[in-house]
């Protein structure tokens, strides 16, 4: 059964960092992209971030290229964002997933996700 | 990047049929995607590639479309349908419609 659970949310100052982890079980980490997606309260999905297989490509939207950065550790089954420089639209819930190869980013499993919340 | 947009609610009676639409900006072909989240939960995978029922999900749920107009059908709907439906595109990065309310009369 695939797994993903992620930690390392909270309460943290605007202009300040955090940084996020899922762990990853029940399928061969190594061989799957990975995906950070948020929910800010009350509202929408928006994606995040993306990493291959190796950790060598990523991507990022415009919101947040330049201020989080992306990475993984598949010895851990682990995958971190990064959040530098974080703004008060940076709050919300953050979850990791994994997608179906064979069908493109499809986001067949989630996490339950962390919140981050971004407040003086 | 391609927007989707979705009426924001919907209100429907058990044993109703529901359609939830999503039109793209751009075409994205069939790579089209739904999802289910109810308050307080992770989304979770409905349908994929515009029409292909996700393992374990009902068959009441169907979807169709192509290029840039998609749909999500419910038949019949059933109480614990009450969710938000989102669509997600994968032809270029990710992105999500702003989602569709569904509540029951």
């Amino acid at each position: 059964e695939v797994q993903l659970v992620e930690t390392g949310g909270g309460l943290v100052q605007p202009g300040r960092s955090l940084k996020l982890s899922c762990v990853a079980s029940g399928f061969t980490f190594s061989s799957y992209w990975m995906y950070w997606i948020r929910q800010a309260p009350g509202k929408g999905l928006e994606w995040v971030s993306s990493i291959n297989t190796d950790g060598g490509s990523t991507y990022y939207p415009d919101s947040v290229k330049g201020r989080f950065t992306i990475s993984r550790d598949n010895a851990e089954n682990t995958v971190y964002l990064q959040m530098n420089s974080l703004r008060s639209e940076d709050t919300a819930t953050y979850y990791c997933a994994k997608d179906r190869p064979t069908e493109g980013i499809v986001f067949a499993y989630w996490g339950q996700g962390t919140l981050v919340t971004v407040s003086s | 990047d391609t927007v989707l947009t979705q009426s924001p609610a919907l209100a429907v009676s058990p044993g109703e049929r529901v359609t939830i639409s999503c039109r793209a900006s751009e075409s994205v072909s069939t790579l089209m995607h739904w999802y289910q989240q109810k308050p307080g939960q992770q989304p979770t995978l409905l349908i994929y590639l515009a029409s292909n029922l996700e393992s374990g999900v009902p068959a009441r749920f169907s979807g169709s479309g192509s290029g840039t107009d998609f749909t999500l059908t419910i038949d019949p709907v059933e109480a614990d349908d009450t969710a938000t439906y989102y669509c997600q595109q994968s032809w270029n990065d990710p992105t999500f419609g702003a989602g569709t309310k569904l509540e029951l009369k």
